[in-house]
């Protein structure tokens, strides 16, 4: 079935990195964009960027410029979202989101925590 | 950015009642990109409705969408058990991509 499995639970440090894979299955990767979102504890949703795996094109929010990078290995299916220079508010679950050809968000991930603490 | 302000924090209902999320946007969202999604404690969130008012697969017929321009409504005609949660409206005609903050539907 068409599913995203998202990569296991990271701890890291402030000032460290850390690169969550989202792999894929059951459609055709390159029909379809991808989107990364996140939710810090008890918070709202926070869309960060999104990449077409056909073209690479890809849009990043603007508050995580120079931080974050959306890529994708198109041979795996699988699609990957790196954050640098973490901080403690980047503590939050990262979630993957496939996006239809209309441009709404129809499937997620399973959620990946990230950590950051000394 | 259009940001989304959802009303009202928190519903407080019984089941069979009727639920009704408002979610007001800072300016138009063209083409009605505006989707709602539900999530329940420690999963991911599930779409309901794209489109203004179209329900994704599999949704059930009580939970309907409405509005254009600012003005958006989710509807849960009739509230079963398992509808408790919280629920983010979205708007995604527009880059950012953004969402409410979420209205939470507790059992009274």
């Amino acid at each position: 079935q068409v599913q995203l499995v998202q990569s296991g639970a990271e701890v890291k440090k402030p000032g460290a990195s850390v690169k969550v894979s989202c792999k894929t299955s059951g459609y055709t990767f390159t029909n379809y964009d991808v989107s990364w979102v996140r939710q810090a504890p008890g918070q709202g949703l926070e869309w960060m960027g999104w990449i077409s795996p056909s073209t690479g094109n890809r849009n990043y929010l603007q508050n995580f410029q120079g931080r974050v990078s959306v890529t994708t290995d198109t041979s795996t299916s699988t699609a990957y979202m790196e954050l640098r220079s973490l901080r403690y508010d980047d503590t939050a679950v990262y979630y993957c989101v496939r996006e239809d050809y209309g441009g709404y968000f129809d499937l997620w991930g399973q959620g990946t925590l990230v950590t950051v603490s000394s | 950015e259009i940001v989304l302000t959802q009303s009202p924090g928190t519903l407080s209902l019984s089941p069979g009642e009727r639920a009704t999320l408002s979610c007001r946007a800072s300016q138009s969202v063209g083409g009605s990109y505006l989707a709602w999604f539900q999530q329940k404690p420690g999963q991911a969130p599930r779409l309901l409705i794209y489109g203004t008012s179209t329900r994704a697969t599999g949704i059930p017929d009580r939970f309907s969408g409405s509005g254009s321009g600012t003005d958006f409504t989710l509807t849960i005609s009739r509230l079963e058990p398992e509808d408790f949660a919280v629920y983010y409206c979205q708007q995604y005609g527009r880059s950012p991509r953004t969402f409410g903050q979420g209205i939470k539907v507790e059992v009274k």
